[in-house]
């Protein structure tokens, strides 16, 4: 079945190192979007690319980075610069030209201790 | 640039009765799409509903339908026959009109709605 990969489910992060979450799919969409989630403030926007090797900030980008080397993958990195990291991390896609809204991951959870 | 706002934070109803969301919106865009996403306490993020602006039929998908009052930039979300899986927070989104590539949704607080046994 289609759908989008995220992993791990769990991660923990000690404080000062960077960490990558991954995000693959295999719906043949063409436009990719990570999301933070925090309680009582929805869903914010941190990147999306909608092709291979183009991507732009989202409203929260400060802090990660990603890439987007392969149509099927797009992968976020939590730097040491962002402050406040924990978080509920979602992955969405979408097809191009799209008004039909997202496919989400599963998600993944990422703590700093 | 665009605001969604949900202005209920928690809502609780029995089993069976019906209950509605309230979400409105702020743009200056003419055309664009509204959804409503539900996140069970898997955090699974699913499409509940969908809305077109230049549409004035209200949406609807069996038991989740919505009132959508364009000029007012309301989008509620009423569901019938409340059932126990309808327990979930749930988020109200906006899209401008894509033509072509990635098109970012902009999502509201989000609601959290409890269906009591």
């Amino acid at each position: 079945d289609g759908g989008i990969t995220q992993s791990p489910k769990y991660l923990f992060r000690k404080e000062g190192q960077n960490v990558t979450l991954s995000c693959e799919q295999n719906l043949n969409h063409d436009a990719m979007y990570w999301y933070r989630q925090d309680p009582g403030q929805g869903l914010r926007l941190i990147y999306y690319s909608q092709i291979v090797n183009d991507f732009q900030k989202g409203d929260i980008a400060e802090g990660y980075s990603v890439s987007r080397e392969k149509k099927e993958s797009f992968p976020l990195t939590v730097t040491s610069a962002q402050k406040n990291p924990t978080a509920f991390y979602l992955c969405a896609s979408s097809r191009g030209s799209n008004n039909y809204g997202y496919t989400f991951g599963s998600g993944t959870r990422l703590t700093v201790v | 640039a665009q605001t969604v706002t949900q202005s209920q934070p928690e809502m609780s109803v029995q089993e069976a009765e019906t209950v509605t969301l309230s979400c409105t919106y702020d743009t200056s865009e003419s055309n664009y799409y509204l959804f409503w996403y539900k996140q069970p306490p898997s955090r699974q993020m699913i499409l509940v509903i969908r809305q077109e602006a230049y549409k004035q039929q209200n949406a609807t998908e069996n038991r989740f339908s919505v009132n959508f009052q364009k000029a007012a930039k309301s989008f509620s979300l009423k569901i019938s026959d409340s059932q126990l899986g309808d327990t979930a927070m749930y988020f109200c989104a906006f899209m401008k009109s894509p033509f072509q590539g990635a098109q970012k949704l902009v999502f509201g607080q989000g609601t959290r709605l409890t269906i009591n046994p």
